[in-house]
């Protein structure tokens, strides 16, 4: 069964600095994984998705991701925070084996620091 | 905006009451999820339906159903409430049922349980 873990409930960063999230996952199938955004009292939105192919993803506001198998892991990370990147950060990943239903991760919550 | 529409946006009811959520998805798309997210369970996937049949169950209760229609908007009908059923409801929509779709989410339902 797949799992997702995002390690980090709470990420503060500097305006400008580094954002880096991190997820990994556990299946026992190759996985396609997403990373989606929450802004308060709103919906969730795609930031990006590895499907197969190109293992490092670029997605919507400067957000990539890299998928690494040896690792199990799906990072997320931005070079420079912005004010409006402040949200939570939900990991997401199915198995593509039948059941298409997202497993999430308990998300991450970014403050940006001016 | 997603082009999932959701409504009520927000449910004030009892305990041991009915309620019905209702959800219309993206043009085109036919698969309807419905997931559950409270504070202490996170996301949790509820159930899946593709053109009008059910793919999939998760963590659903029995006193909760579900159903889409011929014109594939989908409703989630939870009975018997508990206050443990306060939580945000979504529903996400793809346009298949394969793993590598995008769900594109709605603005939620809050559901509030006295």
């Amino acid at each position: 069964a797949q799992s997702v873990t995002q390690l980090g409930s709470h990420v503060s960063v500097s305006e400008g600095a580094l954002v880096l999230l991190r997820c990994n996952y556990s299946s026992s199938v190759p996985p396609y994984l997403f990373w989606y955004v929450q802004y308060p009292n709103q919906g969730l939105q795609l930031l990006l998705k590895y499907t197969t192919g190109a293992t490092l993803v670029k997605g919507i506001n400067g957000f990539e991701a890299e998928f690494k198998k040896s690792e199990t892991s799906f990072h997320l990370t931005k070079p420079s925070a912005h004010m409006s990147d402040a949200a939570e950060y939900f990991c997401a990943g199915n198995s593509g084996a039948g059941s298409y239903q997202l497993t999430f991760g308990k998300g991450t919550k970014l403050s940006v620091i001016p | 905006d997603s082009g999932v529409t959701q409504t009520p946006k927000h449910l004030i009811t009892a305990t041991g009451q009915r309620v019905t959520l209702r959800c219309s998805p993206r043009s085109g798309d036919l698969s309807v999820y419905w997931y559950q997210q409270s504070l202490d369970q996170g996301l949790q996937f509820l159930i899946h339906y593709y053109n009008g049949e059910e793919r999939a169950k998760g963590n659903i209760l029995e006193r909760f159903s579900a159903q889409q229609f011929p014109d594939l908007h989908s409703e989630l009908n939870l009975s018997s409430l508990e206050l443990g059923d306060s939580a945000l409801y979504f529903c996400a929509s793809s346009v298949g049922a394969g793993g590598p779709d995008t769900q594109y989410f709605g603005p939620g339902t809050r559901l509030t349980v006295l």
